[in-house]
């Protein structure tokens, strides 16, 4: 029962760089989410996935790019990465009816970018 | 554009004393109203949320939350804090159907507990 699982955990980049995060979850839910979180400013959604085959841009979406590959997984790309994509990385996914949702969360990728 | 504001980065208490941390939102529609927390290291795990109903919402691990919309606020209360309860803590707020998931977090609240 791994629940949301994202790799790699640590990554370090030079500028210009590009990488791709890595999200699954076993536990077939629709909806999976991207969020960065930085210091004193809490979690900021980057794109979203409402459903396999779908995705829309969050809050903070450039400079990313995102797929769904299927129910399981939902990626996050990073084409040229820069300094201020420097952040730790949650991917969460959703279950539930309307009124008993629950957002799940992975443990985090931690990207630094020189 | 609905936002979370907590006004304090860092409370320090004392093991066993209460507890209350302060969260105000504001927000268009009858808003999802959570709180989160994160040990280091770890992902977010969810404490209580409230959408609607009972105004006084009990969480795990002996929290709970008290939603007042004239003062747009949700702050989150334990009465007695463990050592455990150590970590960094979130409000968000959002809306429910297939809006849920696109959350608006607070700066979140750094909790430090003396023995």
């Amino acid at each position: 029962n791994a629940g949301v699982t994202q790799t790699p955990k640590f990554q370090v980049l030079k500028t210009g760089q590009s990488m791709t995060l890595q999200c699954a979850q076993d536990m077939n839910h629709n909806s999976m989410y991207w969020y960065r979180q930085d210091p004193g400013m809490g979690l900021r959604l980057i794109y979203y996935s409402a459903s396999e085959g779908t995705t829309d841009k969050g809050e903070v979406p450039n400079g990313y790019n995102v797929s769904r590959l299927n129910k399981r997984e939902f990626s996050l790309r990073l084409e040229s990465a820069a300094p201020s994509q420097t952040s730790v990385y949650f991917c969460a996914s959703r279950e539930g009816q309307a009124g008993y949702e629950k957002l799940f969360f992975g443990s985090g990728t931690q990207l630094s970018v020189l | 554009a609905q936002s979370v504001t907590q006004p304090d980065i860092h409370i320090t208490v004392s093991e066993g004393a209460s507890l209350e941390l302060r969260c105000n939102y504001s927000y268009g529609a009858t808003p999802y109203l959570f709180w989160y927390v994160q040990s280091p290291g770890q992902g977010l795990q969810l404490l209580l949320k409230y959408f609607s109903g009972d105004t006084l919402v009990q969480g795990i691990k002996g929290f709970e939350a008290e939603f007042k919309r004239s003062q747009s606020s949700f702050n989150l209360r334990k009465p007695s804090v463990h050592w455990s309860d150590a970590a960094e803590y979130f409000c968000a707020v959002g809306a429910g159907g297939t809006s849920y998931g696109k959350l608006t977090f607070g700066q979140g609240t750094i909790l430090t507990v003396h023995p």
